[in-house]
Formats: structure tokens, C-alpha cells, sequence
């Protein structure tokens, strides 16, 4: 069975802190993304990863394709990080299949 | 800045109306778009996907009568839910997947729509 699971569910954190979410599935994949929902609903789209490490502004994230997992990297976490971050990813066979989703993981960022 | 873009944001609507929702990719052609709808503190639930130029491919359970679904350009595909009732209130999210900025099949998503059926 093809299945994304996300750790942890929820996140407390204190501004300035190193944050790490994540994302391990269960088969080959062919693509992965790290998404951002804010309370408001709307949908960030963060990164794709098919294999190695990318970096935005404070936002790093890595897959490692052998062990099956991914890491979302929040460093000097702020406030406005708080969200929820949905690791979805692509299976095999190729870039016809729909994304599976994780259930998510609620992070708060404290004064 | 936004790749994919959704109207309108949100959406009150009374029971039996018919409501449509646009989805749009701004700078590039996208191939293919998804049509999610999310309900409060859930996953995004795919509905249906949609090639430009030809129809539909739904979910199982997913009503196509129900949730019309055009995709006539390579930058437009509308959702129209017809007849809605409050158990179609929800968060409706569309997808885009494309070539962009050399980057290949990359799926983008819109902002969503809230619908509220009264």
C-alpha cells in the first residue's frame, strides 16, 4: 500500500528555534513535495525534490531516495512559520500518478 | 509571487444555486490540472483531473454531473458545482502541473475557494 507519513502531528516552538518535520513513505517515488497551509487555507507550494538537498531563504530540505524519507528544515523559526506542512509525494511508476498526502504537521512558533 | 490563481476567494451561495470556480496558471502552460476539495482539519481529497482538451478523469465517488469540470486552455480550467447544497460547503483547491522556469512537471497550487452553501 502506498502511504506518506509525517512526523510529528504537532509542533511547539519558540521563536529562533531549529525546526525538523518529518516525511517518510512506503515505496519508490518519483517526486516530492513539501507544501505550506496557513490558516487561512491557501497553499504554498515550498519545494519538489526527486533526490538530494534544496534550500530557500530559511527553508532547507532534504530527501534521502534509499531510506525513503524527507526532512523539512525551518532554521531561526519566526511566528509567521506557524502552519501546517503537508509532505506529498508521487509514486512510481512516473509523473502520470496523482500526489498522496501526508496528514500534515501542525507547527506554532511562540513569542 | 502566485503561480496559480483562484476566483473567486471565497463564496456565499444559497441552496440550488450553481457556483463556479476559476482556476488559472499565471506563467505557464499547464498540462494538467487537479481539482481538490478539503474539508476542516483534513487531508486534500483529490476530485478530479483534467488534461487541457479533453475530459475529466474523477474519483471514485465523485459526482461528475455534480462538480462540472471544463479545462479549455492551457492556463484555464473552471470547477462549477451545481445545485449545491451545505454539505458542498468546503475548501476547494486546484493544482497546476507544467513546465516552468526550465523546471519539469512541477505542480503548483491555487490559493483555494471557501464555499459556504446557506
Amino acid at each position: 500500500k502506498n502511504e506518506v507519513e509525517q512526523s510529528p502531528q504537532n509542533l511547539t516552538a519558540q521563536e529562533g528555534e531549529f525546526i525538523t518535520i518529518n516525511c517518510s513513505y512506503s515505496v519508490g517515488i518519483s517526486a516530492l513535495h513539501w507544501l505550506q497551509q496557513h490558516p487561512g487555507g491557501g497553499i504554498v507550494s515550498l519545494f519538489m525534490l526527486s533526490s538530494g538537498k534544496k534550500k530557500h531563504g530559511r527553508l532547507i530540505a532534504t530527501i534521502n531516495i534509499q531510506e525513503k524519507h524527507s526532512s523539512l528544515h525551518i532554521t531561526a523559526s519566526h511566528p509567521r512559520d506557524s502552519a501546517v506542512y503537508i509532505c506529498a509525494v508521487r509514486f512510481c511508476p512516473g509523473t502520470a500518478s496523482k500526489l498522496t498526502f501526508g496528514t500534515g504537521t501542525r507547527l506554532q512558533v511562540t513569542l | 509571487g502566485a503561480v496559480v490563481s483562484q476566483h473567486p476567494s471565497w463564496v456565499i451561495c444559497k441552496s440550488g444555486t450553481s457556483v463556479k470556480i476559476e482556476c488559472r496558471s499565471l506563467d505557464f502552460q499547464a498540462t494538467t490540472m487537479f481539482w481538490y476539495r478539503q474539508f476542516p482539519k483534513q487531508s486534500l481529497m483529490l476530485m478530479a483531473t483534467s488534461n487541457e482538451g479533453s475530459k475529466a478523469t474523477y474519483e471514485q465517488g465523485v459526482e461528475k454531473d455534480k462538480f462540472l469540470i471544463n479545462h479549455a486552455s492551457l492556463t484555464l480550467s473552471t470547477l462549477t458545482v451545481t445545485s449545491a447544497h451545505p454539505e458542498d460547503s468546503s475548501f476547494y483547491i486546484c493544482s497546476a502541473r507544467g513546465n516552468r522556469d526550465g523546471k519539469y512537471n512541477e505542480q503548483f497550487f491555487g490559493p483555494g475557494t471557501r464555499l459556504t452553501v446557506l
